[in-house]
């Protein structure tokens, strides 16, 4: 399977601030989604990153709280905007690898203080 | 809309004892399934995953699930449960190949001993 790299791993945030999380896959992958998971909650997707164009995002997300980057088919970027202390949470990055298998990285633990 | 019932928020079991986790789905066709397990303070690890043919998988960690249609069910098996299996598990489904995961609320396991 692909290994997926998230940074940072976890962060102490301002309330206010902006932090933009990375992902690395070590493949090049069609298929990139970023998800929310709010403490002892299950995940939500907050968009799929289309490489190339805009992200397509969920329903009570929007671009300019969770901007979202895809250069390539290795790599993408979601930022939390102007962070509140809801937002802490953990963000996952996944891909779709062959075989219609979703694997997920280890998540980005954000706390805003 | 397409939606994931685990029904059991909260399981204990005795270790070396068998498990069966819940899961429901609501879609018209046949969906892809997945399990997943989280271990405290972890990402997400796939456990298995059903798209067609054989319904009942097997996983790794000696997990299996069985797809029942008819009951539109998706269940978690373990024959002997280890300690180290306590962890949250979450269900998870995809309409199609190429589209994000909608996910159940989750289930927590413990085990004692």
């Amino acid at each position: 399977s692909a290994v997926i790299s998230q940074k940072p791993s976890r962060d102490i945030c301002q309330r206010g601030t902006s932090l933009t999380i990375q992902c690395q896959v070590d493949s090049q992958v069609t298929m990139m989604f970023w998800y929310r998971q709010q403490p002892g909650q299950s995940l939500t997707l907050i968009a799929t990153a289309n490489q190339g164009s805009e992200a397509t995002y969920e329903s009570g997300f929007v671009i300019d709280k969770f901007p979202i980057s895809r250069p390539n088919l290795t790599f993408s970027t979601l930022t939390v905007s102007n962070m509140s202390p809801e937002d802490s949470s953990i963000y996952l990055c996944s891909v779709e690898e062959a075989g219609n298998t979703i694997y997920f990285g280890e998540g980005s633990w954000l706390t805003v203080v | 809309a397409q939606s994931v019932t685990q029904p059991d928020i909260h399981i204990t079991v005795s270790e070396g004892a068998s498990l069966e986790l819940r899961c429901n789905y609501s879609y018209g066709a046949t969906p892809y399934l997945f399990w997943y397990v989280q271990s405290p303070g972890q990402g997400l690890q796939l456990l298995l995953k059903y798209f067609s043919g054989d319904t009942l998988v097997q996983g790794i960690k000696g997990f299996e699930a069985e797809f029942k249609r008819s009951q539109s069910s998706f269940n978690l098996r373990k024959p002997s449960v280890h300690w180290s299996d306590a962890a949250e598990y979450f269900c998870a489904v995809a309409n199609q190949a190429g589209t994000a995961l909608i996910f159940g609320k989750g289930t927590t396991l413990s085990v004692s001993s």
